[in-house]
């Protein structure tokens, strides 16, 4: 059974950039879409992009267009989601997911914690 | 993309069968059978339950329903358990944007 890893927590200033890896080990990474979903303190799920492995075609939430990027290295089966000029509302827990199909968001990463602080 | 409409919050009774509402727009749930439903206890990773409207993954109890009319998802739990208590998020493909959109979320209590 697939299980995706994300890396770890971190504190970054406000207008900085952070960059979240998701690797996946056990199944074919390339089989999937992988999207992206964030969780503020106490607040709902919000998904962010998504991307196909293969042909490595992101497409990403309105909200947060011009500001992230989504790509993935097949050769070591991880993908990652870079997201820039941060602030605090930003800070959130952030999670990769494999797209089963259609939003169906089958398996989940242990969530990564980003803290934007000054 | 606005989020999906839930009811912030549902409750029950052990054994009692409640239901949540996720009320979309012409665009995602009214338009296409891609409306999931999510699971997710404090602290914890969010867990996939209903998928393309009323198919459960293997291993979901059979407990779990879902169902759509219109622009208007549900999902149904029966037989209320404790371990039930839990943040319940629905999810929708959006045509116009070719993007996910969840709902608000709906804290389920059992009493």
């Amino acid at each position: 059974q697939v299980q995706l890893v994300q890396s770890g927590a971190g504190v970054k200033k406000p207008g900085s950039s952070v960059k979240v890896s998701c690797t996946a080990s056990g199944g074919t990474f390339s089989s999937y879409d992988i999207s992206w979903v964030r969780q503020a303190p106490g607040q709902g799920l919000e998904w962010m992009g998504g991307i196909n492995p293969i042909f490595a075609t992101p497409k990403y939430a309105q909200k947060f267009q011009g500001r992230v990027t989504i790509t993935t290295d097949e050769s070591t089966s991880t993908a990652y989601m870079e997201l820039s000029s941060l602030r605090s509302e930003d800070t959130a827990v952030y999670y990769c997911a494999r797209d089963l199909k259609d939003a169906a968001l089958d398996v989940w990463g242990q969530g990564t914690t980003v803290t934007v602080s000054s | 993309q606005s989020a999906l409409t839930q009811p912030a919050s549902v409750s029950g009774s052990p054994g009692q069968s409640i239901t949540i509402s996720c009320t979309g727009t012409s665009s995602d749930v009214a338009d296409y059978n891609y409306v999931s439903w999510y699971q997710q206890h404090p602290g914890k990773v969010p867990k996939l339950i209903i998928f393309d409207v009323s198919n459960r993954p293997s291993g979901v109890s059979q407990r779990f329903s879902g169902s759509k009319s219109g622009n208007t998802a549900s999902l149904t739990i029966s037989g209320l358990q404790a371990e039930d208590e839990a943040d319940y998020y629905c999810s929708s493909y959006t045509g116009s944007t070719s993007s996910y959109v969840f709902g608000s979320g709906t804290k389920v209590s059992v009493l």
